[in-house]
């Protein structure tokens, strides 16, 4: 069965910081993983993906995220944190080759982002 | 292009009715899955049409179907509603089913029941 888990509930981060929002899988094979971001009364944005290749994958709005297949974790990353960041942010994993197995989402993070 | 468009937006409905909501994907994409969000589940999967035939269903009660059409607009029917439905309804759709597509998400429908 897959699984997602993002240990945090809730991340603070001061404006101009660095990022990061924790997400750890469990799939029988490889994975593949996805970063959303919900803001408030919106549907979920996709930001980024890991299909295979590069560990290290970039995304939208200055968004990135690091495969670890070692610690099956897919962790997502901003060198410096804006305001407009503070929003809930959920990672998903599907096997890869599984077929049609839907998308499993985490219970998402809220980032809050202080000025 | 257009994003997904979820109609209506709201709805305020009492228990026993029933509710039908619609998502019409972005253009060429033939798969539809919708989820339920709620603060205390986060998104739980309900079902995914491709192709008007359903590929995958979640673990939710048969109160709860969906279908879909040959233009790939999707529907999704809640009969008999209970208190605990009320939740944000999201849909997605995505070029294929699957593997690596990502999904695309509509604004979702905020159903409160009372």
């Amino acid at each position: 069965a897959q699984s997602v888990a993002q240990p945090e509930d809730q991340v603070n981060v001061a404006e101009g910081n660095p990022l990061t929002v924790k997400c750890t899988y469990s799939v029988s094979g490889n994975p593949y993983l996805f970063w959303y971001v919900q803001y408030p009364n919106r549907g979920l944005q996709f930001l980024l993906k890991y299909i295979t290749g590069d560990n290290l994958v970039k995304g939208s709005y200055g968004f990135e995220a690091e495969f670890n297949k070692s610690q099956t974790s897919f962790h997502l990353k901003k060198p410096s944190a804006l305001v407009s960041d503070s929003a809930l942010y959920f990672c998903a994993v599907r096997a890869a080759n599984s077929g049609n197995t839907p998308l499993v989402f985490g219970k998402g993070t809220r980032l809050s982002v202080i000025a | 292009k257009a994003g997904v468009t979820q109609t209506p937006r709201y709805l305020i409905k009492t228990r026993g009715q029933q509710v039908t909501l619609s998502c019409s994907p972005i253009s060429g994409h033939r798969s539809v899955s919708w989820y339920q969000q709620t603060p205390g589940q986060g998104l739980q999967f309900l079902f995914e049409y491709f192709s008007e035939t359903q590929r995958n269903k979640g673990n939710f009660p048969g109160r709860f179907s969906g279908r879909q059409f040959s233009n790939s607009r999707s529907e999704m029917n809640v009969s008999t509603l209970e208190l605990g439905d009320s939740a944000l309804y999201l849909c997605a759709s995505s070029f294929s089913s699957g593997d690596s597509y990502e999904q695309y998400f509509g604004p979702g429908t905020r159903l409160t029941v009372t």
